[in-house]
């Protein structure tokens, strides 16, 4: 069965512009979840969302934005991008919220900024 | 507030011994999941292991293994027989019930095995 789809892989982008990333879970999950990842940070919670709702959502300033479609398909959207928000944003889908469902991760989003 | 902390950033371990990375926890939860993922240099996260808070026996998945000690707010994955695939980084995370099901990660440990 297919995976986790993040689309696009690479993205660059200006300083000040803005950036919708896409994320497709695995079918039949319900729970998607947004991380992002820098080597200084590490693995930073942005989003969870289930059944078109956000659950939870990370530190991060209101510049970062997500959704959730009934067909469980997620999108984020960072605007007015700056140089720090260069990173790899990962998708995560689980089955179910809660209970021991790990998450599947897709391949991420690589986003610079310049 | 829930912390996971890793505080070994790098190990190294020859090839076919076994290794221990340690990952510590702190939550008030009284009911919360502790999972170890792996981050080849390819990029993708691959789930591991699964270890409920109120499970009475430590989890198993083929070669690896989670030693929880509760009490102490541990969830040390082990690894047997390391092979060379092994060399990763690997996430400790838990996700527990206060304010939703978000899962938070610690820093992770890099793992090196050696022929």
């Amino acid at each position: 069965k297919a995976g986790v789809t993040q689309t696009p892989r690479y993205l660059i982008k200006t300083r000040g512009q803005q950036v919708t990333l896409s994320c497709s879970p695995i079918s039949g999950h319900r729970s998607v979840s947004w991380y992002q990842q820098t080597p200084g940070q590490g693995l930073q919670f942005l989003f969870e969302y289930f059944s078109e709702t956000q659950r939870n959502k990370g530190n991060f300033p209101g510049r970062f934005s997500g959704r959730q479609f009934s067909n469980s398909r997620s999108e984020m959207n960072v605007s007015t991008l700056e140089l720090g928000d260069s990173a790899l944003y990962l998708c995560a889908s689980s089955l179910l919220e809660g209970g021991n469902y790990g998450y599947t991760f897709g391949s991420g989003t690589r986003l610079t900024v310049v | 507030a829930q912390k996971i902390t890793q505080t070994q950033p790098g190990m190294f371990v020859q090839e076919k011994e076994a290794v221990t990375l340690d990952c510590t926890y702190d939550t008030s939860d009284p009911s919360y999941g502790l999972f170890w993922y792996k981050q080849p240099s390819s990029g993708e996260m691959i789930f591991l292991i699964y270890q409920g808070s109120y499970d009475q026996q430590n989890a198993t998945e083929g070669r690896y293994s989670l030693n929880f000690q509760k009490a102490r707010k541990s969830a040390n994955l082990v690894i047997s027989a390391s092979q060379l695939g092994d060399s990763a980084m690997y996430f400790c995370a838990m996700r527990g019930n206060t304010g939703g099901f978000k899962t938070i990660f610690g820093a992770g440990t890099r793992l090196f095995v050696k022929a």
